[in-house]
């Protein structure tokens, strides 16, 4: 049972451009979360997304951040007109049952907005 | 404002000796708590896990302890080796937040040999 793949697990972008990055959660998972992690700081809630469905999108950036979590296929998470700001570690977890469960992470993809 | 407080950056202990690493949290709906570790360009695993109805949850080297009228819990590692170096993070959940965790912002463990 392959654990939770991210890719990349590196990406460059320049500013303005987009950046698409995705989370196949481990088989049997129904539920992803993703986080970010800047540098020298703990990781931040984003999203957490059961599939076709947005649970709780609390700590999603109000714009140009989007994600979804369609019935086949993995989960993306999107970022639309990137600036440097938005250069960090973006981890996704997948979890069984969401609920008091721990929740396994992928590696992670660095992005890097230049 | 922080939830989940780890307040020592980081720390250093011998090897073979203990090493706690605490954490604190101000929401009393937390009701899940759980510990991660983090190697550098890894992402997070799953350490050990502790359920409110409980004050002690003990798996080999690893024991977490929590104390919910301090908000308080601690992980403790004992022996400690120079593999336990690592990142950890410290992280709670209330099913009423949207089912989502909450983490500290970790503190670096440096076990020397």
């Amino acid at each position: 049972n392959a654990g939770v793949m991210q890719n990349p697990r590196h990406l460059v972008r320049r500013r303005g451009q987009e950046a698409r990055l995705r989370c196949s959660p481990m088989k049997g998972h129904s539920h992803v979360y993703w986080y970010r992690q800047l540098p020298e700081e703990g990781l931040k809630f984003m999203v957490y997304l059961q599939k076709e469905n947005i649970i709780d999108e609390s700590g999603m950036p109000k714009e140009r951040f989007s994600a979804e979590f369609p019935k086949e296929g993995p989960s993306i998470l999107r970022i639309q007109q990137v600036v440097r700001g938005d250069s960090a570690a973006y981890f996704c977890a997948s979890s069984p049952y969401g609920i008091n469960t721990e929740a396994f992470f992928g590696q992670g993809t660095r992005l890097t907005v230049v | 404002d922080q939830q989940v407080k780890q307040n020592s950056p980081s720390l250093s202990v011998q090897e073979g000796r203990i090493s706690i690493l605490n954490c604190d949290y101000t929401n009393s709906m937390f009701d899940y708590f759980l510990w991660y570790k983090k190697y550098p360009a890894e992402g997070p695993t799953f350490l050990i896990s502790i359920s409110s109805i409980k004050d002690k949850n003990e798996d080999g080297r690893f024991t977490v302890f929590l104390n919910k009228s301090a908000k308080h819990l601690s992980l403790h590692i004992v022996p400690s080796q120079p593999g336990d170096s690592a990142v950890y993070f410290c992280a709670a959940s209330d099913d009423n937040y949207g089912q989502n965790f909450v983490f500290g912002p970790g503190t670096r463990l440096s076990v020397l040999p």
